[in-house]
């Protein structure tokens, strides 16, 4: 399984202000996704990194709140614009190969704690 | 109605005992299908995926899949406290290799 580095591990920021999270994973992978985490809840997928295209958001997430970045096959950013009190979470990076027929195994990076104030 | 359901539990069982974690999916087209841990604090770890109708086996854990009824489980044989955590199913929904989680289900193994 590849191994995934998120930076930062976690921040504290005003609100107002945007958090870019960098992901690099160790190997090439086909497919790279952004979720969240909120507190005591389940992860819901923000949206599909593309590699040198716009990044395919899904419903309830925009370009403009969460414009995402990938320019290779190991790397990918996400930026959490304009944070406010709500958008504190955890952010996961999850990379995935497809293996035979659609099969895939996605791993996840450490996760990057937000907290907004 | 949810792409994926899961029971949130919390499901208790003492230790020794099986767990039997469900759950269940809307998409009739999905073929792929995930089971992973969480432990609070940490990011999910995949322990099972699995393909095809039936079971699927790997050490204490076994993964089960019907498609027709559009279920899927996972057994934990001879569980430990260190199994106390909460399990994420996982659907590749409609084959697209974007993973949809179900809530989540909180197991608690009791000594």
């Amino acid at each position: 399984s590849a191994v995934i580095s998120q930076k930062p591990s976690r921040d504290i920021c005003q609100r107002g202000t945007s958090l870019t999270i960098q992901c690099q994973v160790d190997s090439q992978v086909t497919m790279m996704f952004w979720y969240r985490q909120q507190p005591g809840q389940s992860l819901t997928l923000i949206a599909t990194a593309n590699q040198g295209s716009e990044a395919t958001y899904e419903s309830g997430f925009v370009i403009d709140k969460f414009p995402i970045s990938r320019p290779n096959l190991t790397f990918s950013t996400l930026t959490v614009s304009n944070m406010s009190p709500e958008d504190s979470s955890i952010y996961l990076c999850s990379g995935s190969q497809q293996a035979r027929r659609l099969n895939t195994e996605a791993f996840f990076g450490q996760g990057t704690r937000l907290t907004v104030v | 109605q949810k792409e994926v359901e899961q029971n949130s539990g919390p499901l208790s069982v003492p230790e020794g005992a099986i767990a039997s974690l469900n759950c269940t999916y809307s998409d009739r087209v999905s073929q792929s299908f995930f089971w992973y841990r969480q432990y609070s604090g940490k990011s999910p770890e995949l322990i099972m995926s699995i393909y095809s109708n039936g079971d699927k086996e790997d050490g204490r854990f076994t993964a089960q899949l019907n498609k027709a009824s559009q279920y899927v489980s996972l057994l934990i044989r001879d569980s430990q406290p260190s199994d106390s955590a909460t399990y994420l199913c996982a659907v590749n929904i409609r084959n697209t290799g974007k993973l949809i989680f179900g809530q989540g289900t909180t197991l608690q193994v009791k000594p």
